[in-house]
Parts: C-alpha cells; structure tokens; sequence
C-alpha cells in the first residue's frame, strides 16, 4: 500500500518567515505528486503539481527520489497562506487516485 | 477553472433510511470520480472510485452495500448512504479527475444521523 507522511500536523511561523512542509511517500513507480490546500470554510483545492514545475503563490516543491520527498516551501510566509496542507502522492496506478497524507495546519502569525 | 458541485450541501436523517447525495463536474466531463470521508479535523479518506459506466471500485472495509455509487453519466455521480446509522454521520467529500489526473473537489456534504 501507497503511503504518505507529513510529520507535523501543526507548523507555526511569523509573517515573512522562511515555511517548509514536509512529505514522505512510499511509491514504488514513478510519482506524480501534488499539493493540496484547504483554506478555512472552503473546499480542497489544488496548489501544485510536481509534472509542471510551476510556483503558485510562491509556493514551490521539489521531488527528491532519493530521499522519497515532495516538501512544500516558500520563502516568505504571509497570513493568508493559513491553511491546512496535504501532500498526495498516487494511491495507485489507476484511475488517478491519490493517497492524502494527514494533513498539515499553517499558521502564519502577524 | 473546473468547478464541483454537491447537493445537498447538509442533511439531518432519521436512523434507518437512506440518503443520496449527488456530485455532478460542471464544466468538465469526468470519467473517474472519488467519494472521500472526512472526520473532523482528520484528512480524508477515500471510500470509492466511481467509473462512468461500471462498478465503482472500494477501498478495503467499505461496505459496498452500504454506500452505492452511481455514476450514471459523464458528469454526475451519486453515492446512496443506504440504512443510515449515527457512526455514518460524517463529512462526505467528491472529487472529479481532470486530465492530468489533478483532482477537483466539491464542497463536501454534512450528514448528520440522528
């Protein structure tokens, strides 16, 4: 079975500090990755994807095979990047279904 | 941006009947949907893969004949909480798979048994 582990469930920091998240997964092929972001009383929502390299709010992650990681960082934390977080890497190889880590709650004081 | 949709968005029942609740991609078709369950201030978990035109497949200890999953068309799929108990109250979350296999989510259904 697919695994994924984000070990902290609570990361806080002041506004413009340097955030990491981190995430471990357990897949035996080639990963396809993603972040996901759920903002008070709103639905999950994509943040990133590792295949397209891109930076969405200034957040960036970077696969490492070697160490089996994806950690979600951005140089300068602001406020309104409070949230919870959850790494998910493939909980298969069909069908597109991920395997959600436990989550990740930011908190980005003032 | 692709959109999902839930209905209803809450729902109070009564032990022993059953609810369905709908998920329906607005803007997309979507051939593959998720069923996720959220506990409070838990991630989720994935109960079922819904396939457009075939049997939905389920995660292991998901009883199959308790949650039905329809998915009767390339933008809708339904999953029907059947003899609804309080341990099934819960926060029921869909989601659509795009192209690239990103997944898009509704804004999930509080169902409530009393």
């Amino acid at each position: 079975a697919q695994r994924v582990t984000q070990p902290e469930k609570l990361l806080s920091v002041f506004k413009g500090a340097p955030v990491e998240l981190k995430c471990n997964y357990s897949y035996s092929g080639s990963p396809e990755l993603f972040w996901y972001v759920q903002y008070s009383r709103q639905r999950l929502q994509l943040l990133l994807r590792h295949i397209s390299r891109e930076s969405i709010k200034g957040f960036t992650a970077d696969l490492n095979k070697g160490e089996t990681s994806f950690h979600l960082k951005k140089p300068f934390a602001q406020e309104e990047d409070s949230a919870m977080y959850y790494c998910a890497p493939p909980g298969g190889t069909s069908y597109g279904k991920l395997t959600f880590g436990q989550g990740t709650i930011l908190t980005v004081h003032p | 941006g692709a959109v999902v949709s839930q209905h209803p968005s809450w729902v109070i029942c009564k032990s022993g009947t059953s609810v369905k609740i709908e998920c329906r991609s607005l803007d997309f078709q979507a051939t593959t949907m998720f069923w996720y369950r959220q506990f409070p201030k838990q991630s989720l978990m994935l109960m079922a893969t819904s396939n457009e035109g075939s049997k939905a497949t389920y995660e292991q200890g998901v009883e199959k004949d308790k949650f039905l999953i329809n998915h009767a068309s390339l933008t809708l799929s339904t999953l029907t909480v059947t003899s609804a108990h309080p341990e099934d109250s819960s926060f029921y979350i869909c989601s659509a798979r795009a192209l690239l296999n990103e997944q898009y989510f509704g804004p999930g259904t509080r169902l409530t048994v009393t």
